[in-house]
């Protein structure tokens, strides 16, 4: 079973400051690593798919970053919004075993005004 | 375009009651999976289809059969229900297990087993 751990668990954040969060997962067999938004009752939906060391990507004020020699990636939130409030997912795809993801817990997020 | 189709939204079962939950994506995509979700865990992948007319397990596969019936549907059965399987139930796709391909996540069907 693979390990992919997220911090904070959940984070409280004045509207308007910027915010960031951490992925950690094995660093052997990388083959992508994916962020997801998860509002409540609502369903999953893809924000980033990483496949390559020292990739940045970004959506909006939304932005993350990913090392596979070390094991991990940062979901980074500029001037934080209520919109924004949510738990963000990171899921792990290896090369091996079975194929879909392996999900962390997730960090959820709050923005308060 | 509705995307990944999942029925029932919620159920209540009796501990040993049989029950499929059904799955239906409409975006012509090979890949499809079932995923649980329970407090303090994250998403534990049940079973996945790589393509139509395959089945493999994930995580957790206990307790659970799936069928591919097609290219579009992908069910999940519970054969005598517990209360360990009390949890929400996610279905997913993607175009290809290839990894780097995003999954699309229905809604979630809530199951609580008495």
């Amino acid at each position: 079973i693979l390990n992919v751990e997220q911090s904070p668990q959940s984070l409280h954040v004045q509207e308007g400051d910027s915010t960031n969060f951490t992925c950690s997962f094995p660093s052997s067999n990388f083959y992508a690593l994916h962020w997801y938004r998860w509002e409540t009752a609502k369903s999953p939906e893809a924000l980033f798919v990483m496949t390559l060391n020292g990739d940045e990507k970004k959506k909006g004020r939304i932005s993350a970053t990913l090392n596979t020699k070390e094991g991990y990636s940062y979901l980074y939130i500029k001037g934080s919004q209520p919109e924004d409030s949510a738990t963000y997912l990171c899921a792990f795809h290896s090369g091996g075993g079975a194929d879909g993801l392996t999900f962390g817990k997730g960090t959820h997020l709050i923005i308060q005004p | 375009n509705a995307g990944v189709t999942q029925t029932p939204k919620f159920q209540v079962l009796k501990t040993g009651q049989s029950m499929t939950l059904q799955c239906a994506q409409d975006m012509n995509h090979n890949s499809m999976y079932w995923y649980r979700q329970d407090p303090g865990m994250g998403l534990r992948l049940i079973y996945y289809s790589a393509s139509e007319g395959t089945t493999d397990k994930g995580e957790v596969p206990n307790g659970y059969n799936v069928s591919r019936l097609n290219k579009r549907e992908f069910s999940l059965r519970l054969e005598s229900a517990a209360p360990s399987q009390t949890s929400v139930y996610f279905c997913a796709s993607s175009v290809s297990q290839v990894s780097g391909e995003t999954q699309y996540f229905g809604p979630g069907t809530r199951l609580l087993v008495l």
